[in-house]
């Protein structure tokens, strides 16, 4: 199957910094990606989906300032934590929908934030 | 209530066992139905998918699909220990955002 790579796979940083995610589609193009969190012994919860060239588009209760998406090119979004806080510790997953439909998404292998 | 219901389990079995996973769903909408496997802090792992009533088999892997109940399952035959995973069911809607619906997971353990 496709191959969807994130960086970094795990991140320790001080309260206020900001970290930034990224999320590249390896073998293939992606217009769409999504972003989700997920927090210990729970589902996928869906943020926002990035949108090639345009803005993204963020879940309800999902503050845009605070977690900055940019999707530059067809093969990379960036997630950007902005003045994180201990309560934005979570697991951060990404997913693509290959060229033959959103119902064949690939997940990369996610990001671990840790905020002091 | 939830779109998709799915029991968290934990759900423990003998090495060789069938398994039986299952996820029932709220809305006749729902036209694409995906089982992801993920294994601890990592993603999720597209297993199968599939759009129609029936089943679908992939190895040691069957899905089925009852959309008159809304209701899916996920049959794993002689279950190995590396199968120990949580499963999660999707399921898609066409035509709203093409967003995936997940269902809570079930995390199974493979006892050798």
């Amino acid at each position: 199957g496709a191959v969807v790579s994130q960086h970094p796979s795990w991140v320790i940083c001080k309260s206020g910094t900001s970290v930034k995610i990224e999320c590249r589609s390896l073998d293939f193009q992606a217009t769409t990606m999504f972003w989700y969190r997920q927090f210990p012994k729970q589902s996928l919860m869906l943020m926002a989906t990035s949108n090639e060239g345009s803005k993204a588009t963020y879940e309800q209760g999902v503050e845009k300032d605070k977690f900055l998406i940019n999707h530059a090119s067809l093969t990379l979004s960036t997630l950007t934590v902005t003045s994180a806080h201990p309560e934005d510790s979570s697991f951060y997953i990404c997913s693509a929908p290959s060229g033959r439909g959103y119902n064949e998404q690939f997940f990369g292998p996610g990001t671990r934030l840790t905020v002091l | 209530q939830k779109e998709v219901e799915q029991d968290p389990g934990p759900l423990s079995v003998p090495e060789g066992a069938i398994v039986s996973l299952n996820c029932t769903y709220s809305n006749s909408a729902f036209q694409y139905f995906m089982w992801y496997r993920q294994y601890s802090r990592k993603g999720p792992e597209l297993l199968m998918y599939t759009y129609s009533s029936g089943n679908k088999e992939d190895g040691r892997f069957t899905a089925q699909v009852d959309k008159s109940s809304k209701y899916i399952s996920l049959f794993i035959r002689d279950s190995q220990p590396s199968d120990s995973a949580t499963y999660l069911c999707a399921m898609l809607l066409k035509g709203r955002a093409q967003k995936l619906v997940f269902g809570q997971g079930t995390r199974l353990t493979i006892n050798p």
